[in-house]
């Protein structure tokens, strides 16, 4: 059974849109939230995290919204570029780390 | 230069060899993973350890071995008795939040 569950599988927005990602989850024992950013052939880098004391974060161009009651959080990036074009994942994991459930992935292709 | 490095980049073998992958962090941490990513898929873990001389076998761990007799060192071997070993593979750490090394490309002919 997935722990994570990721939409959608991908996305495609003109430059200067906002897409939005989401993600929701089961096990109530998760409390560290991260959004994970993959270019072709490279590893994932970590992009933002979030723990589930506040319901938003930002960095930059990217955001986090955190609905607790509803198990369920997303991305969005403001203001896209082309440069932006990846593919994102978002994770969960419990208070320890000592694992990390990921989503399946949304392939983000930003259109100049 | 802190990071995670992984070695080789990409890695060529025939069929029923063994192969063992190469995973070094310099970041103190404790947990270290080995990931593996299909084209167009997600990560499913292959094996993680949290602690020197121990580690645990994750989702698809079938084929796969690890060792972890330094802190700054997760190795994987990929065995011939893994019926699929063609992947990208993903070695991780973390204390608190997770970072990934590049990543191996093994094709296995």
């Amino acid at each position: 059974q997935q722990q994570v569950k990721q939409s959608p599988q991908s996305l495609i927005v003109q430059k200067g849109g906002i897409p939005i990602i989401n993600c929701a989850y089961e096990n109530t024992a998760f409390d560290y939230f991260p959004w994970y950013q993959q270019f072709p052939g490279k590893g994932p880098a970590l992009l933002i995290a979030i723990r589930p004391d506040v319901s938003e974060k930002k960095e930059g161009r990217f955001t986090i919204s955190f609905n607790k009651s509803a198990k369920q959080f997303s991305l969005h990036i403001m203001d896209s570029q082309p440069g932006d074009s990846a593919t994102y994942f978002c994770a969960a994991s419990t208070y320890n780390f000592n694992k990390f459930y990921f989503g399946s992935g949304t392939k983000l292709n930003v259109k100049p | 230069d802190g990071g995670i490095t992984q070695s080789p980049k990409y890695l060529f073998r025939k069929e029923g060899q063994n192969v063992t992958l190469s995973c070094e962090q310099n970041l103190n941490h404790d947990a270290m993973y080995w990931y593996r990513q299909d084209p167009g898929q997600g990560l499913r873990l292959i094996y993680y350890s949290q602690i020197v001389n121990d580690f645990q076998k994750g989702d698809i761990a079938e084929g796969y071995s690890v060792s972890r007799e330094k802190k700054e060192s997760f190795p994987l071997t990929v065995t011939s008795a893994q019926k699929n070993p063609t992947a990208f593979y993903l070695c991780a750490s973390s204390a608190l939040e997770q970072y990934f090394g590049p990543g191996t490309r093994l094709t296995v002919t």
